[in-house]
């Protein structure tokens, strides 16, 4: 009954590190995103993937990588983090597409510093 | 493209108080709106959607009515309680064979006794 988890929960980087936020779920979801969320600002779709081997980007795509693999996994890496990627992250799954249902990981807040 | 534009908060009520958040959008094409709620330190949760005008949503005693003509999608509760108090989030997908989902800013409800 795990639904979808993300790792870490908190991290703190130094401006130019790298890393990977992960998120996986076990519904067997076609559709995995990955949204950052900033005060005052809403949560921003950054890319999404409608399937394994399809990745699209969303509204704030710029300085993060995705891949998906395989179904259950969806990875969003930050090439050279930036003070400015300073957020928490949600990855969210569906069956088919956001028209359906999102279900939301319980976030990753991310600290660069 | 999309935008969705919700009052902003906070907004403080005691509880059996009646809740409207505002909610409307520009959008292209057919879009669907809906309401997702953040308790606090949790991912967000679907509360309700619509699929096409005039459609009412409902869940847990809150409702909205998708209103094509001024195209908003207001949430209503009757009688608010404390177990309320959350960070209530309108959202647009703009329509049928649209992977995104385009957020407003989130208003936070607080319901004291």
């Amino acid at each position: 009954n795990a639904g979808v988890t993300q790792t870490p929960k908190f991290q703190v980087l130094k401006t130019g590190q790298s890393m990977t936020l992960q998120c996986a779920q076990d519904m067997n979801h076609e559709y995995m995103s990955w949204y950052r969320q900033d005060p005052g600002m809403g949560l921003r779709l950054i890319h999404y993937s409608v399937g394994a081997g399809i990745t699209d980007q969303g509204e704030v795509p710029n300085g993060y990588n995705v891949s998906r693999s395989t179904t259950e996994d969806f990875p969003l890496r930050l090439l050279s983090a930036a003070p400015s990627q300073t957020s928490v992250y949600f990855c969210a799954s569906s069956y088919r597409g956001p028209a359906e249902k999102l279900f939301f990981g319980s976030g990753t807040q991310l600290s660069v510093l | 493209g999309n935008s969705v534009t919700q009052m902003e908060g906070p907004v403080t009520l005691s509880e059996e108080a009646f809740l409207t958040i505002n909610c409307t959008y520009t959008a292209t094409g057919y879009p669907s709106p809906f309401w997702y709620v953040q308790y606090p330190g949790e991912g967000l949760q679907l509360l309700l959607k619509a699929t096409k005008a005039d459609d009412k949503g409902s869940n847990k005693g809150f409702e909205a009515t998708y209103r094509k003509e001024t195209t908003s999608f207001h949430l209503e509760k009757g009688s608010v309680q404390v177990s309320d108090s959350a960070v209530y989030f309108c959202a647009l997908r703009s329509g049928a064979g649209s992977y995104q989902l385009t957020f407003g800013k989130g208003t936070k409800l607080s319901v004291i006794p």
